[in-house]
């Protein structure tokens, strides 16, 4: 089925480990974003990519880092994780940056970090 | 500063009430206006948009929405609930532009008791 596939569904981490979590879209789109959702704050944006090459950061980039591998995937790396870092985390795709199509998203990360 | 706001956090109903759930939005410029559904377990899937035109949009599983931009308002809007619209609700504004963020609200999680 065409859409954002994310790995993995669900991780645990000890403080001060590392991990990336890895995004591919097959829609052909440009634009791709990492959000992070917790309870009664929404979703929040971590870093996005307007196109293949570059990325910037969002709301929330502190403690990530972001590649955009090419035009499908875009993954997310927490260096030294941390538990203020336990959340969900949702990688979606448009067409354009910020475009008025909506967004694609993935099923999303649950990672615990203790 | 741009925001979405979402006036109820957790709604609970009996099937067959009626639903109407809030958004308001501060953006500048042109908006539009979106909102998704996360189904338990599932990722954000797109419910319905508002870019112009009719400020009455209707979505897919009879769910619609009212644009009113006097008061900055696009609230959520079902006559008749189900328990399988249990789900967690977010508006989110965009700009028409491409340097026009989507700005998610914090969530409104319903609960649809049988």
């Amino acid at each position: 089925n065409a859409g954002v596939t994310q790995t993995p569904k669900f991780q645990v981490l000890k403080t001060g480990q590392s991990m990336t979590l890895q995004c591919a879209q097959d829609m052909n789109h440009n634009s791709m974003y990492w959000y992070r959702q917790d309870p009664g704050m929404g979703l929040r944006l971590i870093y996005y990519s307007a196109s293949e090459g570059t990325t910037d950061k969002g709301e929330v980039p502190n403690g990530y880092n972001v590649s955009r591998l090419n035009k499908r995937e875009f993954s997310l790396r927490l260096e030294s994780a941390a538990p203020s870092q336990t959340s969900v985390y949702f990688c979606a795709s448009s067409e354009r940056l910020f475009g008025n199509y909506g967004y694609t998203f993935g099923s999303g990360t649950r990672l615990t970090v203790v | 500063a741009q925001s979405v706001s979402q006036h109820n956090h957790h709604v609970i109903l009996s099937e067959a009430a009626s639903l109407e759930l809030g958004c308001n939005y501060s953006y500048g410029g042109t908006v539009n206006l979106f909102w998704y559904v996360q189904y338990p377990g599932q990722h954000l899937q797109l419910l319905l948009k508002y870019f112009s035109g009719d400020p009455l949009v209707k979505g897919i599983k009879g769910f619609e929405a009212e644009f009113i931009k006097s008061k900055f308002s696009f609230n959520l809007r079902k006559p008749s609930v189900q328990w399988s619209d249990t789900a967690e609700y977010f508006c989110a504004a965009g700009g028409s532009s491409n340097t026009g963020k989507l700005i998610f609200g914090q969530g409104t999680t319903l609960q649809v008791k049988p």
